[in-house]
């Protein structure tokens, strides 16, 4: 069974650099590409990022480019956003996901499973 | 990107069908097969329903089904029922590997 489990979220301070993980397991997990997607409260899905299955290629939703980088350990089957230079409206639950990753030959046009999601807040 | 186009609500009686739509550009939705539907329960997580436009991954009921004409795209739930009351959520690649979401749709079962 497919499990994802989030955590590193809570309270952080404006300008805060908090990094969330999430755990996999039940898949493969290096062979299939990664992404983060959040929900501020009350609000609908806002992808945030994706890396490939091996790691080498990141990409960025333009509101967190140059603030957030994702990561993986493929070693440890863990997936991480370093988050930095927080602003109020960053502020939500964040999800990590399977898939979300297209190449010039191929795309995971979906994202298969969702972890529980971990909320991150940011207020002084 | 500006986020993809659903109704705020919509609402059906058990047994009914209803369709909610998903308005992008000739940028997303338009030009990708790659549209997914999502539904979500209060304080659950997203599950996914559709996938490629018309794709239904194992364990999702054959009463969802999708579509796309163009710039829109349609989940269709037939026999509805009780645990279908959710939001669901549509996406879309939107090329240079970014996604665009919907804003969601309550879906009210009567």
């Amino acid at each position: 069974e497919v499990q994802l489990v989030e955590s590193g979220g809570g309270l952080v301070q404006p300008g805060g650099s908090p990094r969330l993980s999430c755990g996999a397991s039940g898949f493969s997990f290096s062979t299939y590409s990664m992404s983060w997607v959040r929900q501020a409260p009350g609000k609908g899905l806002e992808w945030v990022s994706a890396i490939s299955g091996g790691g080498a290629t990141t990409y960025y939703a333009d509101s967190v480019k140059g603030r957030f980088t994702i990561s993986r350990d493929n070693s440890k089957n863990t997936l991480y956003l370093q988050m930095s230079s927080l602003r109020a409206e960053d502020t939500a639950v964040y999800y990590c996901a399977i898939g979300g990753y297209c190449t010039s030959t191929a795309c995971r046009g979906r994202f298969d499973s969702w972890g529980q999601g971990t909320l991150v807040t940011v207020s002084s | 990107q500006s986020a993809l186009t659903q109704p705020r609500s919509v609402s059906g009686s058990p047994g009914q069908s209803v369709t909610i739509s998903c308005t992008g550009t000739s940028s997303d939705v338009g030009d990708y097969n790659y549209v997914s539907w999502y539904q979500q329960h209060p304080g659950k997580a997203p599950k996914l329903m559709i996938y490629d436009v018309s794709q239904r991954p194992s364990g999702v009921p054959d009463r969802f089904s999708g579509s796309k004409s163009g710039n829109t795209a349609s989940l269709t739930i037939s026999g509805l029922q009780a645990e279908d009351e959710a939001d669901y959520y549509c996406c879309s690649y939107a090329g240079r590997n970014t996604w665009v979401f919907g804003g969601g749709t309550k879906l009210t079962v009567l």
